[in-house]
């Protein structure tokens, strides 16, 4: 079965460190990957998403870039955090192609930036 | 690109009472809409999704409905329970590879 794992749980971080959060799928293959950002424990705000090896997509302009340096690996980072990047990100995989389908979403990683 | 706007944004009801939550979206090529539930601190799960060939759809105590004309669909619960409580998201898909949110519902079920 598919499974989902994204890494770490929970972070503090300073205002202007450097940020990755790491997200892994397992059980099938080339699945399309996102990240999702949900501030103030509500609204789900897509950042990025790729649906092959090195082929990102960005939603909005921000402080924070994704690369998939695998076909399963999904990573999300930034050089200079913000005080507005707190929040929940949430990495999330679906099925490969254009064929509608579930969004299957990892743990979650809750990022506090001081 | 979709804009889908979701409403109540807070929703209280008494336990065994039936809930609704409303969405309408923009992109007329759009789906595919699934429902979302969100427990405290806990990944976003789906409970049901319908897609734009059927009308209606039902799960026990769940049912959605699609009203492709209007672009709305909504969430009905029926006899609420107080584990319903959670936060609750629609979504809908257009022609990529993108679901677009709504803001979400917080219901609560009183005992």
């Amino acid at each position: 079965s598919q499974t989902i794992h994204q890494w770490p749980a929970t972070l503090v971080q300073p205002v202007g460190s450097p940020l990755s959060l790491e997200c892994t799928v397992e059980g099938t293959s080339n699945p399309n990957l996102y990240w999702y950002r949900q501030a103030a424990g509500r609204g789900l705000q897509l950042l990025f998403y790729s649906v092959g090896i090195g082929q990102i997509s960005s939603e909005v302009p921000q402080n924070l870039s994704a690369s998939r340096p695998q076909d399963r690996q999904f990573i999300l980072s930034s050089k200079k955090l913000l005080l507005s990047d707190s929040g929940f990100y949430l990495c999330a995989w679906s099925v490969s192609g254009r064929a509608v389908g579930e969004l299957f979403f990892g743990e979650g990683s809750r990022l506090t930036v001081l | 690109g979709e804009n889908v706007e979701q409403h109540p944004s807070t929703l209280s009801v008494q336990e065994g009472d039936s809930a609704v939550i409303k969405c309408t979206y923009s992109d007329s090529a759009s789906n595919y809409f699934p429902w979302y539930k969100q427990e405290l601190g806990k990944r976003p799960q789906l409970i049901i999704d319908i897609r734009s060939n059927v009308g209606e759809k039902k799960d026990q105590r769940i049912a959605v409905t699609l009203n492709k004309t209007a672009k709305h669909f909504s969430l009905h619960i029926t006899e609420t329970q107080p584990e319903d409580s959670a936060v609750y998201f629609c979504a809908a898909k257009g022609s990529n590879y993108k679901l677009t949110f709504g803001k979400g519902t917080l219901l609560t079920v009183n005992p």
